[in-house]
């Protein structure tokens, strides 16, 4: 079942402006991640907050997590043509760390040079 | 370049045939897993395995097969595929289990399958 849905499904922006991703989850979760997909291209992780976590940076990155909303959220701050992707959020299945990750259907970001 | 290989990239086949997919992670990463990416649709879990021991089939058609020689490589066996099976097939590897790992996945780049 789909665990993560992200919102919203394509964004474009101009080349230094900030992009804002979010994602919904329904089950309780000790980790969430963001992953990234250039087209056609395997995945890579981003980031991951814990659920004990509200907040982490990682250079232009920010995630933001709300358990009791049950959302997060993808901040890139003054964005670049080459952030154009696709960002995927993703909650483990299941119980412990099992690297098994339910992920949600994406959101399409274009970067306008 | 994330460790994990996976050949060939892309895979034109017909429906009578038998192909394969391979994988190979260089990260001493004790669990690896298929993924099917199509068009559309959120990337769907097809196989888990951990320590070379298979711990999840989610529901995957038998013309689908893996194989797990060791940790370090999987395999996707593929017989009498129907053109719907075209997708994007990705391999992943993680570090699995214990309160400290985080299950980040590292993920190849991906067989992209067409069934004719």
């Amino acid at each position: 079942s789909q665990q993560g849905e992200e919102d919203p499904q394509a964004l474009s922006i101009q080349e230094g402006e900030n992009a804002t991703m979010n994602c919904s989850y329904k089950t309780s979760i000790n980790n969430l991640q963001w992953y990234r997909q250039n087209s056609g291209r395997g995945l890579v992780h981003l980031i991951l907050i814990r659920s004990n976590e509200r907040e982490k940076h990682s250079g232009r990155l920010r995630v933001t997590l709300d358990t009791s909303k049950k959302s997060s959220s993808l901040l890139i701050t003054a964005s670049r043509a080459a952030d154009t992707a696709s960002y995927f959020c993703a909650t483990p299945h299941g119980s412990g760390n099992t690297g098994k990750l339910i992920f949600g259907q994406g959101t399409t970001l274009q970067v306008k040079p | 370049e994330t460790g994990v290989t996976q050949t060939p990239r892309h895979l034109v086949m017909g429906m009578t045939n038998k192909k394969s997919l391979k994988c190979e992670q260089h990260l001493g990463h004790n669990a690896m897993y298929w993924y099917k990416q199509s068009a559309k649709k959120p990337l769907e879990l097809m196989f888990v395995y951990n320590f070379k021991e298979q711990t999840e089939n989610n529901s995957v058609p038998s013309r689908f097969s893996p194989e797990c020689p060791n940790s370090s490589h999987l395999f996707l066996h593929l017989h009498t595929l129907q053109p719907e099976d075209s997708a994007l097939y990705l391999c992943a590897s993680s570090q699995a289990g214990g309160a400290r790992l985080t299950g980040e996945l590292f993920f190849g780049e991906g067989s992209r399958l067409t069934v004719l």
